[in-house]
């Protein structure tokens, strides 16, 4: 079982629709989660940190972050076409210092 | 803002010569890591260090080798280029606010 999971993708999404990203851990001791956008040839940019359950809010974006069921999400509304990219989940598992656990990325296409 | 700086964008090399990639960050971080990615396969940790003069191997260090003389400088050795490290390879810097990568280096090693 790999440590962080994301599905793939694509996931195409109308611009203007909400896009629901979803990511699974293993280690139910993480406490810190964050999100990555980026773009094809790109190197990856911190968009998103959560570390309490429940949601965090910052723009267009929303973490979603529930330590019980061991599952992050990020939820970006009103999908633009410069949202499109990959996006990947990292968690601080513990004993790790500042070590991130990277799952694979999800890639989203937007379309006008 | 964080700034981790990467000596070259592009880089082209030939099969057995040895590669320097020098990385900079500007905060004072401890935490210092090198990623290769490549298509299909996601980021692979080979190098990272917690300290000056400290390195960990991560999980593909084989033909790679690090440097770290100061606190802000990381670098990421390839002591006989090969073909099959043509790759985009990210430094980064961390703090418990999260991981902060430079712009990256695609190096094809002819």
């Amino acid at each position: 079982q790999k440590e962080v999971e994301q599905n793939s993708g694509p996931l195409s999404v109308p611009e203007g629709a909400i896009a629901s990203l979803n990511c699974t851990y293993s280690d139910r001791g993480s406490q810190s989660f964050f999100w990555y956008r980026q773009y094809s040839g790109k190197s990856p940019e911190l968009i998103m940190s959560i570390y309490s359950n429940g949601d965090k809010e910052d723009g267009r974006f929303t973490a979603q972050l529930n330590k019980a069921s061991q599952y992050v999400s990020l939820l970006i509304r009103d999908s633009q076409p410069s949202d499109s990219a990959t996006y990947l989940c990292a968690v601080n598992p513990p004993a790790a210092g500042n070590k991130l656990t990277f799952g694979g990325g999800t890639r989203v296409l937007v379309k006008p | 803002d964080v700034k981790v700086t990467q000596s070259s964008r592009y880089l082209v090399k030939r099969t057995g010569e040895k590669v320097f990639l020098e990385c900079v960050q500007d905060m004072d971080h401890e935490n210092m890591f090198w990623y290769r990615q490549d298509p299909g396969l996601g980021l692979r940790l080979i190098y990272f260090s917690y300290d000056v003069k400290m390195k960990e191997k991560g999980d593909i260090p084989e033909g790679y080798s690090v440097s770290r003389e100061k606190k802000e400088r990381f670098s990421l050795i390839l002591e006989s280029a090969s073909t099959n490290q043509t790759s985009m390879y990210l430094c980064a810097s961390s703090n418990p606010r999260g991981m902060f990568f430079g712009p990256g280096t695609r190096l094809t090693v002819l």
